[in-house]
């Protein structure tokens, strides 16, 4: 069955860069079916989502973040990424790839239906 | 930046049925956006509960069922079991905000 791991650096400094990359193993990350998504939590707190990609490069971020995100894709690898820029200490979180499956045509109706078991990213000061 | 309001807790004796609200606005669950419900168990990665307001992937039992009304979503667990004691998060999209959001986290303790 498809599987998602994340992997990546647990430890950030204060306004470097955060980048971790979801392997996406079981199936394809190409099948067009699916969206690729990004999701954060801070420690002891609710749930955030911070963008998707497509196979093909399509992008949507939490505009709260546009600016410091990038979200690629690389089909060879069946992996995509994440890369966040001048981290805060507001950056730690566990981060989360998650897979975004359809529900009619509309991306807005979809859910996420395959998580990650997760990586903590603590940035330190 | 949560949109959806959650009570931060809800209990009951084992048996008995609990419900979840999720309130919205009218533009997250009152713009005809449907709601999905999460199940996360500590330090484990959410589980999909519940998609579509009110359909149960395969393997969830279905003590679990969800509704929705106007701006406002819930989540009912029937026939409480120890096993139920996790938290639970409503999920929808926010046409202003442009993005998917969450709702605040509800932890169900079985008594």
């Amino acid at each position: 069955q498809v599987q998602l791991q994340e992997s990546g650096p647990g430890l950030v400094k204060a306004s470097q860069t955060l980048s971790l990359t979801c392997t996406v193993s079981g199936g394809s990350i190409t099948s067009g079916t699916y969206y690729w998504t990004w999701i954060r939590q801070h420690p002891g707190k609710g749930l955030e989502w911070i963008g998707y990609i497509y196979y093909g490069g399509n992008t949507h971020y939490n505009p709260s973040l546009r600016g410091r995100l990038t979200i690629s894709v690389d089909t060879s690898k069946s992996q995509f990424s994440l890369r966040l820029i001048s981290v805060t200490a507001a950056d730690t979180a566990v981060y989360y790839c998650v897979r975004l499956a359809p529900l009619g045509v509309v991306t807005s109706r979809w859910f996420f239906d395959l998580w990650g078991r997760g990586t903590l990213v603590t940035v330190s000061s | 930046q949560s949109v959806l309001t959650q009570p931060p807790s809800v209990s009951g004796a084992p048996g008995q049925r609990v419900t979840i609200s999720c309130t919205g606005s009218s533009a997250n669950i009152g713009a005809h956006n449907v709601v999905h419900w999460y199940q996360q168990f500590p330090g484990t990665a959410p589980k999909l509960l519940i998609y579509g307001d009110n359909n149960r992937p395969s393997g969830v039992p279905d003590r679990f069922s969800g509704s929705k009304s106007g701006t406002s979503a819930s989540l009912a667990i029937t026939g409480l079991q120890a096993e139920d004691e996790a938290d639970y998060y409503c999920q929808s999209f926010d046409s202003g905000l442009s993005g998917y959001v969450f709702g605040t986290g509800t932890k169900v303790t079985v008594l």
